[in-house]
């Protein structure tokens, strides 16, 4: 199985500050990406799916894609404490499953 | 807004015992997922349906796991008898299909999930 890779952090910023969050993906192949929000005890919620190379701006969030790294990342402008989640990577696997493959995620702390 | 409904959402058993959990999808979504999240983990695919055939069940421990989509609708993963390493979310998603076009995956969407724990 392919892997999904993520630092499991915390990462912790100010309010206000930008937020970093980064993953790598083993599948050469793969063309989609996903970003998913996990709440402590919630099920995870989409941010931004992303499918070509370069960047992807949704609000605050903007998400950018290098394929040719096996990199995506997701930025996160004006941080605010109600960002403080997990945020989960996953990656379609190409087979005839299109599955997904999720990172183990990334604890962000946002400090007010 | 439309979402995915799961029941129940937490549920306490005792190992040995058997377990089942719901799931409606998203009214015209022909794909679903079951996916179980253990603690400080990813969620890993337990099982997918296309309506009502099983597409990818590879990581499903099917000696004691089962899950069926008979109209191809709502759906029902069982866990028999259940044991301790089974304490776990266990969520359901959905999506269009499960994919776009060629080599682009469709946007899963999660349903609450069930909160299991096994004594």
């Amino acid at each position: 199985q392919k892997e999904v890779e993520q630092n499991s952090g915390p990462l912790s910023v100010p309010e206000g500050a930008i937020a970093s969050l980064n993953c790598t993906y083993s599948d050469r192949v793969s063309q989609s990406f996903f970003w998913y929000r996990q709440y402590s005890g919630k099920s995870p919620e989409l941010i931004m799916s992303i499918y070509s190379n370069g960047d992807k701006e949704d609000g605050r969030f903007t998400a950018q894609l290098n394929k040719a790294s096996q990199y995506v990342s997701l930025l996160i402008r004006d941080s605010q404490p109600s960002d403080s989640a997990t945020y989960l990577c996953a990656v379609n696997q190409m087979d005839s499953s299109y599955k997904l493959i999720f990172g183990s995620g990334t604890r962000l702390l946002v400090r007010p | 807004e439309a979402e995915v409904a799961q029941s129940p959402r937490y549920k306490i058993t005792e190992k040995s015992q058997a377990v089942a959990f719901w799931c409606d999808p998203i009214s015209g979504h022909a794909t679903l997922y079951w996916y179980r999240q253990i603690l400080g983990q990813g969620p890993e695919l337990l099982v997918q349906f296309q309506d009502e055939s099983v597409v990818d069940d590879s990581q499903l421990p099917k000696d004691r796991f089962s899950a069926e989509r008979l109209k191809g609708v709502d759906s029902t993963l069982k866990i028999q008898p259940a044991e301790l390493g089974d304490s776990a979310m266990y969520l359901c998603a959905s999506s269009l299909a499960a994919f776009k076009l060629a080599g682009v995956g469709e946007t899963q969407y999660f349903g609450p999930g069930t909160r299991l724990l096994v004594l």
